[in-house]
């Protein structure tokens, strides 16, 4: 069955530092996202991407946060100036389904642990 | 609030038994879905019904909608020990195709 592939599985950080999780979506999905999930807290929204630029984003995806996809397989979440609040677990998910089908199943990866010292 | 609201927040049945799991939300929506999560894994989508839908069944799963009291259940019956893990309520509104993950029941089958 295709997967979503998250890497790294857990990435320890000191605060400030630039830190770049990476995702291979499935191969034949265009939709691409980035959610996170503080320990203890809800998933949360933060960007969808589609055709090489950004569709929608969360009030917490603001400057230190970007998405690219830099060739045809990988999208990947970068972390400009990481904070201590960072620490979450990132999960990426990828859909074959256009949001507004109405039929928007989105298939996640196991997720980036990040720690932020 | 644009997440939906689960009860209970925690739920701790026997194997054998059913587990039952509310979901309600305030304004309406496209279509309504629920994942799974294993401890510290990725989310895994089980079933989706759509705002026009009242009932769908995969499996041993069974889902609810129903669109006047804008609530929804999900119903797992004969529960396994491997059934435990958080269930989550997810939004799809039809401004936006992005999904509003609710705070989860968390559901503990005992053997």
């Amino acid at each position: 069955e295709p997967e979503v592939t998250q890497t790294p599985s857990h990435q320890v950080t000191q605060m400030g530092q630039e830190v770049i999780l990476r995702c291979v979506p499935i191969s034949n999905h265009l939709y691409f996202y980035w959610y996170r999930q503080i320990l203890g807290q809800k998933v949360e929204f933060l960007v969808s991407f589609y055709n090489n630029e950004i569709s929608e984003k969360s009030e917490i995806f603001d400057d230190q946060f970007s998405v690219e996809r830099p060739d045809g397989s990988n999208f990947t979440l970068k972390i400009r100036s990481t904070k201590l609040e960072d620490s979450a677990m990132y999960f990426c998910a990828s859909s074959g389904d256009r949001p507004s089908s109405g039929a928007n199943v989105l298939t996640f990866g196991a997720g980036s642990r990040l720690t932020v010292l | 609030s644009q997440q939906g609201e689960e009860d209970p927040q925690a739920l701790s049945i026997q194997e054998g038994e059913n587990a039952t799991m509310n979901c309600s939300y305030k304004t309406s929506i496209n279509n309504l879905q629920w994942y799974r999560q294993n401890s510290g894994r990725g989310l895994v989508h089980l079933i989706l019904i759509r705002s026009n839908e009242r009932e769908k069944h995969s499996g041993r799963l069974r889902v609810t909608l129903d669109t006047s009291k804008k609530s929804s259940s999900l119903l797992i019956t004969a529960s396994r020990a491997a059934d435990t893990a958080s269930y989550f309520c997810v939004l799809i509104y039809n401004q936006g195709g992005k999904l509003i993950f609710g705070q989860g029941t968390e559901l503990s089958v005992k053997p």
